[in-house]
């Protein structure tokens, strides 16, 4: 069964780290490209990061752009996400989610579950 | 950045009616548009990619269709099940972007 399971949220007071890990099974890890989306509590997606399968380039939003960094051990088939300087506005449902399609940058096919940070005094 | 907007917010119908959704792109995304769906507690589902094309196990009462700016997703008869938020999401340009998404609601 394809399936992605995150670990590592919690909560964290504004200007801590937290490192957050997707474990990925089923499929070839290292045949797809792999993202953040988060969704803060009663709002939309919002794409966070992205790590490339093929050229190893990451991307990052605006807004978290220089705190957030996307690895990948494509040993372990995880996906990780450290986030350092922690804002009240980063608090949000963080999921991981793999870029489908044959070239591995197709729309968002699995989800995982979805681990909550929050961020607050 | 490509802004999606998605119309309406909120859509009220019965089971058994149609709905139909509308994303409209800031600029043209060709056909890199998928739609998800997503239900209270849950993470989203994919539903269309590439505009048109249905994911793995979604039922044919769901088709989309559009391609440059228009885009649209439509349920053909709307069952119990579907009441839930559907997103837009683009793929075209950097950073990637979802509409605001449409709340489809028991009326």
């Amino acid at each position: 069964e394809v399936q992605l399971l995150e670990s590592g949220g919690g909560l964290i007071q504004p200007g801590g780290s937290l490192r957050l890990s997707c474990a990925a099974s089923g499929f070839t890890f290292s045949s797809h490209a792999m993202s953040w989306v988060r969704q803060a509590p009663g709002k939309g997606l919002d794409w966070v990061s992205t790590f490339s399968h093929s050229s190893g380039n990451t991307f990052y939003g605006d807004s978290v752009k220089g705190r957030f960094t996307i690895t990948r051990d494509n040993s372990e088939n995880t996906l990780y996400l450290q986030m350092h300087s922690l804002r009240v506005e980063d608090t949000a449902v963080y999921y991981c989610a793999r870029r489908g399609g044959r070239d591995g940058w197709g729309a968002f096919d699995i989800w995982g579950q979805g681990t909550m940070v929050t961020v607050s005094s | 950045e490509i802004v999606l907007t998605q119309s309406p917010a909120t859509l009220s119908l019965s089971p058994g009616e149609r709905a139909t959704l509308s994303c409209w792109a800031s600029q043209s995304i060709a056909r890199e548009l998928a739609w998800y769906q997503q239900k209270p507690g849950q993470a989203p589902r994919l539903l269309i990619y590439d505009a048109s094309n249905r994911a793995t196990g979604i039922p044919a009462r769901f088709s989309g269709s559009g391609s440059g700016t228009d885009f649209t997703l439509t349920i053909s008869s709307l069952e119990p099940e579907d009441f839930a938020v559907y997103y837009c999401q683009q793929r075209s340009n950097w950073p990637l972007t979802f509409g605001g998404g449409t709340r489809v609601e028991i009326k």
